[in-house]
């Protein structure tokens, strides 16, 4: 089966860094993914990792374990707009057509 | 560049009423495409997926079917709308092939009374 856990919520002040976790278990991987959901609009992707490591893009940046079925979206130099929720994701076939598997979401508030 | 846009944006049907969300996107060919349900607090759900005209992949058995008519068109429909069908409903698409991200459209908000 598949397993994708993150926290429900995080709260965090402006100008701060975050890090919201996800850990997964499925039973094979082909990529895993951060998107961000502002409260009633559709998702926007963010981030994409298939390798070990750190992938940084701007303020945000992704890290990701396949041995530990772990990552991580890092967020630095926080803005009010980062309130969102954020959703990792994981391909878990060999197959590109693989749809996606969703985690539930971190909904993240910024504070002043 | 890539667009995707599904219809309507919002709509309040009564229990028993029929169902038909579209979906289209512009710029490819041969996309990959998905209909995601995101209930209130709850996750994003996989209902139908599509890799080419007239195949359809249903992921959770219950009263709603999905098609594709045209290479860039997928339509999501019910015959008689439940009250748990109520929720945001997103369509998504992909670059078939190489390419691994999906992009979503901008979600219809379903409200059955």
């Amino acid at each position: 089966g598949q397993n994708i856990d993150q926290p429900t919520e995080m709260t965090a002040t402006e100008g701060a860094i975050v890090q919201i976790n996800c850990t997964y278990q499925t039973s094979g991987f082909n990529g895993l993914f951060w998107y961000q959901q502002h409260a009633g609009e559709a998702p926007t992707f963010l981030s994409y990792n298939v390798l070990d490591g750190l992938e940084e893009k701007g303020r945000f940046s992704s890290f990701l374990s396949r041995s530990k079925g772990y990552s991580y979206l890092l967020l630095k130099e926080l803005q009010m707009k980062d309130s969102a929720s954020y959703l990792c994701a994981v391909r878990d076939g060999s197959s590109g057509n693989t749809p996606l598997v969703f985690g539930k979401g971190t909904r993240l508030s910024v504070i002043a | 560049s890539q667009t995707i846009h599904q219809w309507p944006a919002t709509l309040v049907q009564p229990v028993g009423s029929p169902l038909s969300l579209e979906c289209t996107v512009e710029g490819t060919s041969n996309p990959n495409l998905y209909w995601y349900r995101q209930a209130a607090g709850r996750g994003l759900q996989l209902l139908f997926y599509s890799v080419g005209i007239g195949q359809i992949s249903s992921e959770v058995p219950q009263n709603l079917s999905a098609s594709r008519p045209q290479d860039r068109q997928f339509i999501l429909s019910s015959k008689k709308l439940l009250l748990s069908d109520s929720g945001f409903y997103l369509c998504a698409w992909r670059r078939a092939g190489a390419g691994n991200t999906i992009y979503f459209g901008e979600g219809s908000w379903l409200t059955v009374v």
